[in-house]
C-alpha cells in the first residue's frame, strides 16, 4: 500500500525566513498531494494541494512543488510568521479512491 | 466548503466502557470517513463510512471494536467500544466535498481520554 514519509519531524526558523518541509510517496498511481495545517487543539485544514499534472503551485507565501519522477514533493513557506507555527501534514492519494494517506507530521515552530 | 460539526468534543471515559461519536454535516455528502489521531501522532484512516451498508474498515480496525453508523447522507455515528487507555486519542469525522476536486474536510474532532 500507499506510505508517504515527511522530514523534517520538528523544524524552528527565525520569524521572516523560509521554511521546507519534504515528502516522498511510495505509490507512482498517487495523483493528489495536500497540505494540512493543525494548530494547537483545532482540526487540519487544507492549505494548499497539487495534483499530478501541474509541477508546481503557489498561493501567497505557500508554494507546493512535484517531482513525479523521484516520487517527492515539498511544501515551501516563505517569509514565516510567528501565527505560521503549527503541525503541517502532507498526504497522498489516488483519484477515485479518496483515500488519503497522511504523512508524520512537521512541527513547525517560528521564532520572533 | 462543509460545516462538520461533532459531539462531544470531548469526554472522560472509563476502562471497559464505550462512547459513541456523532457527526453531523450541513450537505449532503457522498463520502464520509473516521480518522483517528494519537497524542502526538498523524492521522489514520479507520474506515469509510458508507450510506445505508455496512462501513469498510482499514486494515487494523474491526468492526467489533468501532462499529460504524451511516443511516443518511449528512450524519454518521463511531462508536468506540470496550474501551481502554489506548483508545485515547482525537477522533475526526471528515468528508470529500467537491466532486470534481475531491477536498476532504475534517470536523473539530472528539478528543477522548480513557481512565
Amino acid at each position: 500500500g500507499e506510505n508517504v514519509e515527511q522530514h523534517p519531524s520538528t523544524l524552528s526558523v527565525q520569524e521572516g525566513d523560509s521554511a521546507v518541509i519534504k515528502c516522498t510517496y511510495s505509490d507512482s498511481a498517487s495523483n493528489y498531494f495536500p497540505w494540512y495545517k493543525q494548530e494547537l487543539g483545532k482540526r487540519p485544514q487544507l492549505i494548499i494541494d497539487i495534483r499530478s499534472n501541474v509541477g508546481e503551485k503557489k498561493d501567497q507565501r505557500i508554494a507546493v512543488t512535484l517531482n513525479k519522477t523521484a516520487k517527492h514533493f515539498s511544501l515551501h513557506i516563505t517569509e514565516t510568521q510567528p501565527e505560521d507555527s503549527a503541525v503541517y501534514f502532507c498526504a497522498a492519494s489516488k483519484k477515485g479512491t479518496y483515500k488519503y494517506i497522511f504523512g508524520t507530521g512537521t512541527r513547525l515552530k517560528v521564532l520572533a | 466548503s462543509a460545516v462538520i460539526s461533532q459531539k462531544p468534543s470531548r469526554d472522560i471515559c472509563q476502562r471497559g466502557t464505550s462512547l459513541t461519536i456523532q457527526c453531523q454535516v450541513d450537505s449532503q455528502v457522498t463520502m464520509m470517513f473516521w480518522y483517528r489521531q494519537q497524542p502526538g501522532q498523524s492521522l489514520t484512516l479507520i474506515a469509510t463510512a458508507n450510506q445505508g451498508s455496512e462501513a469498510t474498515y482499514e486494515s487494523g480496525f474491526v468492526i467489533d471494536k468501532f462499529p460504524i453508523s451511516r443511516p443518511n447522507l449528512t450524519f454518521s455515528t463511531l462508536t468506540v467500544s470496550n474501551m481502554s487507555p489506548e483508545d485515547s486519542s482525537i477522533y475526526l469525522c471528515s468528508v470529500i466535498w467537491g466532486a470534481n476536486t475531491g477536498e476532504l474536510f475534517f470536523g473539530e474532532g472528539s478528543r477522548l481520554t480513557v481512565l
